[in-house]
């Protein structure tokens, strides 16, 4: 199993530009989620998914969208990038004993 | 709504010193308790968790937290620290629902950093 994997590592995007952080879990897994760090601040939850077709806004949803086609794979997508986005990006899916295995990351860089 | 407080953000200490890391919750429902470590530019990992029975709890490498209701409070502990156990730690709770499932949401606290000196 390769766990929950995320792609790219590291982006660097200019102001206005999109992207999409791709996500993806081989561990069959129901619930998806992704998560914001900031320095000093923890993690907050930016949408989270219960399975294929059904998707909610966490804590910090403005400025982000997803989508959940198949179990696999749970995408953001950052439409119009601003400096605020400039974060690291955590992609997790919840397992049994609520256990929630995390990827490794995207480092998001604004300018 | 849950909530996290981490009290310290940041503790230094020698190693083979014994740490705790302080972490206090609000909720309004019963709550599952966890600890999350990560070690530089990785991911976050589980190291324990509570969700019933023994309000002790412990990790393969040595921590244990304990879960005290009245004072709303799963501080972690160790004995004896490692240069290894350098990492940032995340306390994080989940509301329990009714039907026993919880909410499926974790809210973190902000973390505390450990490092261990030589």
């Amino acid at each position: 199993n390769a766990g929950v994997t995320q792609t790219p590592k590291f982006r660097i995007l200019k102001i206005g530009q999109s992207m999409t952080l791709q996500c993806t879990q081989d561990m069959n897994h129901n619930y998806m989620y992704w998560y914001r760090q900031d320095p000093g601040m923890g993690l907050k939850l930016i949408y989270y998914s219960v399975g294929a077709g059904i998707t909610d806004k966490g804590e910090v949803p403005n400025g982000y969208n997803v989508s959940r086609s198949t179990t696999e794979d749970f995408p953001l997508r950052l439409e119009l990038a601003a400096p605020s986005q400039t974060s690291v990006y955590f992609c997790a899916s919840r397992g049994s004993q609520e256990t929630q295995y995390f990827g490794p990351g995207t480092r998001l860089l604004v300018l | 709504a849950q909530s996290v407080t981490q009290l310290d953000s940041q503790v230094p200490v020698f190693e083979e010193a014994p740490v705790e890391l302080r972490c206090n919750y609000s909720s309004s429902v019963s709550v599952y308790l966890f600890w999350y470590v990560q070690y530089p530019n990785q991911g976050l990992q589980l190291l324990l968790k509570y969700l019933s029975g023994s309000t002790l709890v412990e990790s393969i490498n040595g921590f244990e937290a304990e879960f005290n209701k009245s004072q709303t409070s799963f501080h972690l502990r160790k004995p004896s620290v490692h240069i290894s156990d350098t990492a940032e730690y995340f306390c994080a709770v989940s509301e329990v629902g009714g039907s026993g499932g919880s909410n499926y949401k974790l809210t973190f606290g902000k973390g505390t950093l450990l490092t261990v000196n030589p």
